[in-house]
């Protein structure tokens, strides 16, 4: 059974660098995309962007000129950089495969000064 | 982008209620929408894909119809772990784009 662990920093400041991984367990990696989606606090779901195994991006327009999400297929993990934050990228911040059929856990993402 | 609307944005139901949520996409998906259920605290939980195919392990009270432009989800018979938020989500085209949610309650 596939199942994704997520982690990174949850406090920063603003101006800093959001930094975030997941870990795919128990199923192919080189078979899927990869997608992150956030979460504020009382609000609904937004796609921030995905990578394929061979590290094609997409991204939302939205957050675009701040996102990065690498890939590295020899770990089965895949990451998320998002920069300059502000108080409004305070977030739940979820990893997800492809087919958005299987998620991680979710980390908590506050940044204030 | 294309714009997701769902209403009800909340409902107010029972158990053993029958409940149908929609979701209206801003231009034609096909069938390319997803529903998901999430629960306080937790991760979302795909429900069902392709607009109307149930994903494996969830009870088959819950389906899905509609294609183009409306969606809608109905849960047969409403049941204590149903209480929850419900999205659609609409990956026909980037940037992918969820609606704004229905809370059952």
């Amino acid at each position: 059974q596939v199942q994704l662990q997520q982690w990174g920093a949850g406090l920063l400041k603003p101006s800093e660098t959001l930094s975030l991984s997941c870990a795919v367990y128990g199923g192919s990696f080189s078979g899927h995309s990869w997608k992150w989606i956030r979460q504020p606090p009382g609000k609904g779901l937004e796609w921030i962007g995905e990578i394929n195994h061979s590290g094609s991006t997409n991204y939302n327009p939205s957050l675009k000129s701040r996102v990065t999400i690498s890939v590295a297929t020899s770990k089965s993990q895949f990451s998320l950089k998002l920069t300059s934050v502000t108080a409004a990228d305070t977030a739940v911040y979820y990893c997800a495969r492809g087919a958005m059929d299987v998620w991680g856990q979710g980390t908590t993402v506050t940044v204030s000064s | 982008d294309i714009q997701m609307t769902q209403s009800p944005s909340s409902l107010s139901a029972s158990v053993g209620d029958r409940v149908t949520i929609t979701c209206r996409a801003s231009q034609g998906i096909r069938g390319d929408l997803g529903w998901y259920q999430q629960k306080p605290g937790k991760s979302p939980k795909r429900l069902l894909y392709g607009a109307s195919s149930l994903q494996s392990g969830v009870p088959s009270r819950f389906s899905g119809s509609g294609s183009g432009t409306e969606f809608t989800l109905t849960i047969s018979s409403l049941q204590p772990e149903d209480f929850a938020t419900y999205y659609c989500l609409q990956h026909n085209s980037y940037p992918l784009t969820f609606g704004g949610g229905t809370k059952v309650e």
